[in-house]
């Protein structure tokens, strides 16, 4: 079961644009909402993060939107930079566990390109 | 060190040999996770360790895959008796928990499996 969906699969934007990428999940448990960019042989790092008692973050170019009755969350990013092509994974987590357990839920990944 | 590293950085084997994966996690981080990234999707869960005691494998696809971290810190994932299906990108993450209350997991660069 598909937890979070993402789209779109691969994005091309020119430089300046703004690239939109969406995602949807299922479990209302979910309290954390993180997105990830991936550069090509690196690992994912964090990028920016939501809580859902908030329905925007901004950060710099980019802007986490939450919309927490319909379970959807997106990343705008203003002014896209050629720099900023990269694969960008949305991921949700549940509170901690009685564990510790905080494992993320990741997205399949949108494949950015921003043409110069 | 300065980050996550994990090693080897590829390793191709033949279907049936055993492999163990190392993951060094950030000094300090208690929490560890290991995770599957198929390619062309997001990571996935394996498991994970809180200090060395290993609190959670629900996500251990069936038990050739095992996993430890003796004195909480390295840990290793071990498949045994590969399968080509095992083919895929495994990364470890150990993670951070904020005063403030946000939470990052800080991923390694990952161990590209390939089984012939």
């Amino acid at each position: 079961q598909q937890q979070v969906k993402q789209s779109p699969q691969s994005l091309i934007v020119q430089k300046g644009g703004i690239s939109i990428i969406n995602c949807a999940y299922e479990n209302t448990a979910f309290d954390y909402f993180p997105w990830y960019q991936q550069f090509p042989g690196k690992g994912p790092a964090l990028l920016i993060a939501i809580r859902p008692d908030v329905s925007e973050k901004k950060e710099g170019r980019f802007t986490i939107s939450f919309n927490k009755s319909a379970k959807q969350f997106s990343l705008h990013i203003m002014d896209s930079q050629p720099g900023d092509s990269a694969t960008y994974f949305c991921a949700a987590t549940p509170p901690e566990s009685d564990t510790g357990r905080r494992a993320l839920t990741f997205g399949s990944g949108t494949r950015l390109q921003v043409q110069p | 060190g300065a980050g996550v590293s994990q090693s080897p950085r590829y390793k191709v084997t033949k279907r049936g040999q055993d492999v163990a994966l190392r993951c060094d996690p950030i000094s300090g981080h208690v929490s560890l996770y290991w995770y599957r990234q198929a390619l062309g999707q997001g990571p996935e869960f394996l498991t994970y360790f809180n200090y060395e005691a290993q609190q959670d494998k629900s996500g251990l696809p069936n038990d050739r895959f095992s996993a430890e971290r003796p004195e909480g810190s390295i840990s290793t994932l071990t498949i045994q008796r590969t399968e080509q299906r095992d083919s895929a990108m495994y990364r470890c993450a150990s993670t951070l928990r904020r005063p403030s209350g946000g939470y990052e997991q800080f991923f390694g660069p990952g161990t590209r499996l390939t089984v012939l």
